[in-house]
């Protein structure tokens, strides 16, 4: 019963360094998605997929990188992290028919110094 | 580019009280608006999920409505309890896009529940 698995949940990176966070479902979902959530600005779509081999911009792409080899998995690269990507991250997933519900991870809180 | 509005951002009542949340929307071409519930530090549990072509959802104590054709949704908890002192956030999928964007969020009510 794990749904949708993201780590790790808090991490610490120092300007310039990479990393990436990962994010697992086991719903069999063809769409999955990352957002930002940061104060006072609500959740932004960063990058989603609507299935493997398929990934597409969303509303705050910049500085991040996606790709969807498997259904199951879908991570979020971090090339070169800048304080401003401090923020916390959620996965979601979904069947792709519009009208399904979004699940969602239970985040990752990443601080960049 | 639609726009999610939740008011009041925050909200202090006695346990007990039956509250509502409101939710509005600028552009009423979505798909569905969800509900969801965030406790500190915590992920987005789903509470409710209103289909375009439907009124009302109802799970317990919690009741969402939707007016599509003026952008309104509410969320109904009745018998408030301090269990119930969360972030509250609301969500639609706007049709734009054929849905791929996914949900676009409002900034959340922050609800405290007196004991």
């Amino acid at each position: 019963n794990a749904g949708v698995t993201q780590t790790p949940k808090f991490q610490v990176l120092k300007t310039g360094q990479s990393m990436t966070l990962q994010c697992a479902q086991d719903m069999n979902h063809e769409y999955m998605s990352w957002y930002r959530q940061d104060p006072g600005m609500g959740l932004r779509l960063i990058h989603y997929s609507v299935g493997a081999g398929i990934t597409d911009q969303g509303e705050v792409p910049n500085g991040y990188n996606v790709s969807r080899s498997t259904t199951e998995d879908f991570p979020l690269r971090l090339l070169s992290a800048a304080p401003s990507q401090t923020s916390v991250y959620f996965c979601a997933s979904s069947y792709r028919q519009v009208r399904q519900p979004q699940h969602f991870g239970d985040g990752t809180r990443l601080s960049i110094l | 580019k639609q726009e999610v509005t939740q008011i009041p951002a925050a909200l202090s009542v006695p346990e007990g009280e039956n509250l509502v949340l409101n939710c509005s929307f600028t552009d009423s071409a979505i798909y569905n608006l969800q509900w969801f519930r965030q406790d500190p530090g915590k992920g987005l549990t789903s509470l409710l999920l209103i289909q375009s072509s439907q009124r009302e959802q109802t799970s317990g104590r919690l009741n969402a409505s939707l007016d599509k054709s003026s952008g309104r949704s509410t969320l109904y908890i009745a018998a408030s309890q301090p269990g119930d002192s969360a972030t509250y956030l609301c969500a639609v999928r706007p049709v734009r896009g054929g849905g791929a964007d996914g949900l676009t969020f409002g900034k959340g009510t922050h609800l405290i529940i007196q004991p």
